[in-house]
């Protein structure tokens, strides 16, 4: 079973750029994450989908961060303008959903952004 | 709100020592608590995982015990090897997914 995908793996640009991350989730996961992991720290949740809906957003920067999930499979992730602060690795992930309590996420390789 | 918190590292150990990476949470309600695993250039892989209280989860020779009276999840592993070598996450589950900012485990040989 193929896991998360997600591409690209390493991104660089200059502040004020746009960037976006694409992600792939397992086949059958209803519930799509995207998560910030800065340096040291653990992931933090920035939106999370049940198919194609947005159902957790409060932590997105809804400025310069957007987010969708057409069809309710991949989604892409993008910042626009993208600042120094936004280097960081961004995590997508997925679950069956249906147990939001006690689901497994899996997890994809992330995308490490440098914004120089 | 719900959080976690995990024992500082970096840890290095020599191979075949105990290891023991201590976690705690706030929580309200019963949440489910797991351990994940990143190896270098890889995600989040799930270690293991409690859903109740007293359950204990284990795989690979790590264990964590779902403690409530203590409000704790401490990983362990009675022998590491090198291949242990990673940054080890505890989280909790309950509305969202809260991670506790990894402990960097090395192994020498």
């Amino acid at each position: 079973e193929a896991g998360v995908v997600q591409s690209p793996r390493y991104k660089i640009i200059e502040k004020k750029q746009p960037v976006a991350f694409w992600c792939n989730p397992i086949s059958g996961h209803n519930t799509l994450y995207w998560y910030l992991q800065n340096l040291g720290q653990g992931p933090e949740l920035l939106i999370r989908y049940e198919n194609e809906e947005a159902v957790d957003d409060s932590q997105l920067p809804k400025d310069r961060f957007s987010a969708e999930r057409l069809k309710g499979v991949d989604s892409t992730l993008k910042i626009q303008p993208a600042e120094l602060g936004d280097s960081a690795v961004y995590l997508c992930a997925s679950s069956p959903g249906g147990e939001l309590g006690t689901d497994t996420q899996y997890f994809g390789p992330g995308t490490r952004l440098t914004v120089l | 709100g719900n959080s976690v918190t995990q024992m500082e590292g970096p840890v290095t150990l020599s191979e075949e020592a105990f290891l023991t990476i201590n976690c705690t949470y706030t929580a309200t309600g019963y949440p489910s608590l797991f351990w994940y695993v990143q190896y270098p250039g890889e995600g989040l892989q799930l270690l293991l995982k409690a859903t109740k209280a007293d359950d204990k989860g284990s795989n690979k020779g790590f264990e964590a015990t779902y403690r409530k009276e203590t409000t704790s999840f401490h990983l362990e592993k009675g022998s590491v090897q090198v291949s242990d070598s990673a940054v080890y996450f505890c989280a909790l589950s309950s509305n969202d997914m809260r991670f506790g900012a990894g402990t960097r485990l090395t192994v020498k040989p």
